[in-house]
């Protein structure tokens, strides 16, 4: 039943390693985001995806690549881990039609990732 | 450059009490403006905002926009310790997509 679902929920890992995020969406959406939300719950969009297409690239190390196989999936790949990239990074879709009005976005539980 | 002021940034309030959340917003061609609630995890959406002078309400909670002003508020009223969260401000403009801009959030605690 669950609407934005992503994997793992926790992450904890070294600084220099590469992990990924998973993101699946099952509301029919044709837009996903990812945001990463610091220690002080400042959330910051990252990326923006419609129909497979990349959107929206805000200033993010070009460590951060995100890849959509398809638009109900939308995975983030971090390579060279640092420390500044603790923080709790959420996955949400939404179903926008450019030209159209905004629509809310649907938020997934968030992945907690800590690199020591 | 957009962005979104929430205040205050804390509030502590007892059950019953009627708390009002504000928020500015500065947003290059301005669509909508939206809340959400945050608890323990991921946001919840309360509202979209995109007219002026037009409340809408969900239970407790109602919110206004003021587009001439670049503001909202979120009030809840009767509040329980349910609505203890973070209650985040967002706003969506025409431009760089389908961005949308967070504010720091207000984070409500009410005691019993």
């Amino acid at each position: 039943d669950t609407a934005v679902s992503q994997t793992p929920k926790y992450l904890v890992t070294q600084m220099g390693n590469d992990k990924s995020i998973k993101c699946e969406q099952n509301l029919g959406h044709d837009t996903m985001y990812w945001y990463k939300q610091d220690s002080k719950k400042f959330l910051k969009i990252m990326f923006s995806y419609n129909n497979k297409e990349l959107i929206i690239n805000e200033t993010v190390p070009n460590r951060f690549s995100p890849k959509s196989p398809d638009k109900a999936h939308l995975n983030l790949h971090i390579n060279s881990l640092e420390l500044g990239d603790s923080a709790v990074y959420f996955c949400a879709s939404s179903q926008e039609i450019p030209g159209t009005r905004p629509r809310e976005q649907y938020f997934g539980p968030g992945t907690r990732l800590t690199v020591t | 450059e957009d962005k979104v002021v929430q205040s205050p940034l804390s509030l502590v309030v007892h059950e019953g009490d009627t708390v009002t959340l504000n928020c500015s917003y500065e947003v290059t061609n301005f669509r909508s403006l939206l809340w959400y609630k945050q608890e323990k995890k991921a946001p919840t959406f309360l509202f979209m905002l995109t007219s002026s002078g037009i409340e809408k309400k969900s239970g407790r909670l109602s919110s206004i926009l003021d587009k001439k002003e670049l503001f909202s508020i979120l009030n809840i009223t009767a509040t329980q310790t349910g609505d203890s969260a973070v209650y985040l401000c967002a706003a969506r403009g025409d431009t760089g997509g389908f961005k949308t801009i967070f504010g720091a959030g207000t984070r409500l605690f009410v005691k019993a």
